[in-house]
């Protein structure tokens, strides 16, 4: 089965840019998504398709995938992006059909 | 307003049944493939079964397979997910997510709905 890996927890500082990574066999051939989950709250899609932004989505929030890594950027961070991060791919040739990478924690110091 | 809004969940005792609903509106809900996904207390995010708009395509992860059974009923925008044989591990919060087209992510969630097996 296909696994997605994220680092548990992230932290940054107000105002700097915040990289959470996806590592995955050769994620840069599959379409990622990327979640932002706050504490109690059902996920909300930031990022889709490595690199586009749903509507409402603020412009901070950014994607990239090459090779074995893909990347959410958040960038002039704000204390109100501090959540779950989770990212996840679709993956038709294997089983599970669904993969989530198993979250990170952003925390705004 | 797009909306989805489970119900169903409860406490149940390891063995028993239940079956969730999600109720869609604001959108062309047989349009549109769905998911449940789960999450344990404490943990992340588990994909739990998919349907196709026209229930055509099914798809279980193994954790579930053989025990739950996902159906969708496009006249009543309404989506379900039948549990059977629960086990302690399947105690979490569910939640029905839609599908954007070309598998462009889950872009619309409800507000999930409890499940706890335990005796």
């Amino acid at each position: 089965s296909y696994v997605l890996t994220q680092p548990p927890s992230v932290s940054v500082a107000p105002g700097q840019t915040a990289r959470i990574t996806c590592g995955g066999n050769n994620i840069g051939s599959k379409s990622v998504h990327w979640y932002q989950q706050k504490p109690g709250q059902a996920p909300v899609l930031v990022v889709y398709d490595d690199s586009d932004r749903p509507s409402g989505i603020p412009e901070r929030f950014s994607g990239s995938n090459s090779g074995n890594t893909a990347t959410l950027t958040i960038s002039r961070v704000e204390a109100g992006d501090e959540a779950d991060y989770y990212c996840q791919v679709w993956d038709s040739s294997s089983d599970p059909y669904v993969v989530f990478g198993g979250g990170t924690k952003l925390t705004v110091l | 307003e797009v909306q989805l809004v489970e119900s169903g969940g409860g406490l149940v005792k390891p063995g028993g049944s239940l079956r969730l609903s999600c109720a869609a509106s604001g959108f062309t809900f047989s349009s549109y493939s769905m998911n449940w996904v789960r999450q344990a207390p404490g943990k992340g995010l588990e994909w739990v079964s998919s349907i196709s708009s026209s229930s055509s395509y099914i798809y279980y992860a193994d954790s579930v397979k053989g025990r739950f059974t996902i159906s969708r009923d496009n006249a009543k925008n309404s989506l379900y997910l039948q549990m059977n044989s629960l086990r302690a591990e399947d105690t979490a919060v569910y939640y029905c997510a839609r599908v954007t087209a070309h598998l462009r992510g889950m872009d619309v969630w409800g507000q999930g709905t409890t499940v706890t097996v335990s005796s």
